[in-house]
């Protein structure tokens, strides 16, 4: 059964600390995304890429995010320096154009 | 541009009921249509969807949703409720072509023993 998994599960660090977050997407897909869930905001698109090129970053604060995808099994999504407002869950899912997104269990940041 | 709307972010219905979850959806084109459910502490599931083929779409756990042009909705419906259908449900929409899902803020269900 194939899963979206993602690393870590949950974070917890102190402002102005460097965060990485991993995602392994289902293999074979093309588009892997990056979310942001919080009360507040709801669920908030962040990033996505098609065949490891980003395509959109326009939801990502640009100064301390950054999204990358070194090869095909593997999406980061970085926050330097960190801040309390960050803190969320964030979920990275993979799929195809117009299709199914199948999402990861999420990191659950706590920045304090 | 696309958009959906979920009426009720909180809706409680008692154990056996019927549930149903308003979802309407603004598109330009013809759009693919999406529900997921989030139980807590877990990413999303997808619970079906439309693709434009048929307008009545089953999904899993008992849940279907109908397509209705002409009220541009697309509402999700369980007969009679379980205590494990309490969570987050979320309605998407995009379209063939499209990458993006654009979700509504979600409907949180609350199943009453």
């Amino acid at each position: 059964d194939a899963r979206v998994t993602q690393t870590p599960r949950h974070k917890v660090t102190e402002m102005g600390q460097e965060v990485t977050m991993r995602c392994q997407p289902i293999l074979g897909h093309n588009t892997v995304f990056w979310y942001r869930q919080t009360m507040m905001q709801g669920l908030e698109l962040l990033a996505y890429f098609r065949n490891r090129a980003p395509l959109d970053d326009s939801g990502m604060p640009k100064d301390r995010f950054s999204a990358e995808m070194p090869d095909a099994t593997l999406a980061t999504l970085k926050i330097q320096p960190s801040e309390p407002r960050d803190s969320a869950v964030y979920f990275c899912a993979s799929g195809f154009i117009g299709e199914t997104q199948y999402f990861g269990p999420g990191t659950r940041l706590l920045v304090l | 541009a696309q958009s959906v709307t979920q009426l009720g972010s909180h809706v409680s219905v008692s154990e056996g009921a019927l549930v149903l979850l308003r979802c309407n959806y603004s598109s330009s084109v013809p759009p693919y249509l999406f529900w997921y459910v989030q139980y807590p502490n877990q990413g999303l599931q997808l619970l079906l969807k439309y693709t434009s083929a048929a307008t009545l779409v089953k999904g899993i756990n008992g849940f279907e949703a109908e397509f209705k042009k002409s009220e541009t909705s697309f509402h999700l419906t369980k007969p009679s409720a379980h205590m494990s259908d309490a969570a987050e449900y979320f309605c998407a929409v995009t379209n063939f072509g499209n990458e993006k899902l654009t979700f509504g803020t979600g409907t949180r269900l609350t199943i009453i023993p």
